[in-house]
């Protein structure tokens, strides 16, 4: 079975500083995708960042970037000059390649940005 | 930008009765899901369904629940009898062409069992 924890509840940060948010998974799978949604209040998920299993390289989406560490089994996202916008619930999802269909989420932490 | 939707934003149903939530998934989007999650809890996937039939369920999906694509553009989650512990919020999400696709999320339904 695939489990995937965040391990901190909440997090605040100043605007326009740097935030890192950490997600560890287990799985005996060697190919499979991993996510980060953000879920503003009041607000459906949306993905934030994608990386597949296979590629070595980090995933980047503009100020959000990913440190995927496959052996370690982490894959922490790091927010850069952080907006107020960001302010939401940010979920950890993991999936595997063969079928593609059901996501293993994380608890999820709550970040908000300071002005 | 396309969106997945869903009515109601909010239901409120008695202990026993039957709720049917509705999710409109984005137009060109193969493949359905269900997910729920209870207050402070994780996100859980409920089922799958493409070309008009289950692919995959989870334990959690028992034969009090069931989905349906009625037409083009609905896909309904339906809870026969409803618990207490069914009480959460439940989402609906969609993708594209293939399953590994990224999936995109309606805002959810939150349903409260009294």
């Amino acid at each position: 079975a695939q489990t995937v924890t965040q391990s901190q509840p909440e997090m605040s940060v100043q605007e326009a500083e740097t935030v890192t948010l950490s997600c560890t998974y287990d799985t005996s799978e060697n190919n499979y995708y991993l996510f980060w949604y953000k879920q503003p209040p009041s607000r459906q998920m949306i993905l934030v960042i994608r990386q597949e299993a296979y590629k070595q390289q980090n995933a980047t989406e503009n100020r959000f970037s990913v440190n995927f560490q496959k052996a370690a089994k982490s894959f922490s996202l790091k927010i850069s000059d952080s907006q107020l916008g960001d302010t939401a619930m940010y979920f950890c999802a993991f999936m595997k390649h063969d079928t593609g269909n059901q996501f293993y989420f994380g608890t999820g932490t709550s970040l908000t940005v300071i002005p | 930008e396309p969106e997945v939707t869903q009515t109601p934003s909010h239901q409120v149903t008695q202990m026993g009765q039957e709720v049917i939530l509705r999710c409109v998934p984005i137009s060109n989007h193969l493949y359905f899901y269900w997910y729920r999650q209870i207050l402070g809890q994780k996100v859980e996937f409920l089922v799958s369904f493409y070309n008009n039939e289950i692919s995959e369920k989870s334990e959690i999906f028992d034969d009090q629940f069931s989905v349906e694509r009625p037409d083009g553009s609905n896909f309904t989650l339906k809870i026969r009898s409803t618990k207490l512990e069914d009480s959460a919020m439940y989402f609906c999400a969609s993708t594209k062409g293939q399953s590994t696709d990224t999936q995109y999320f309606g805002p959810g339904t939150r349903l409260t069992v009294l």
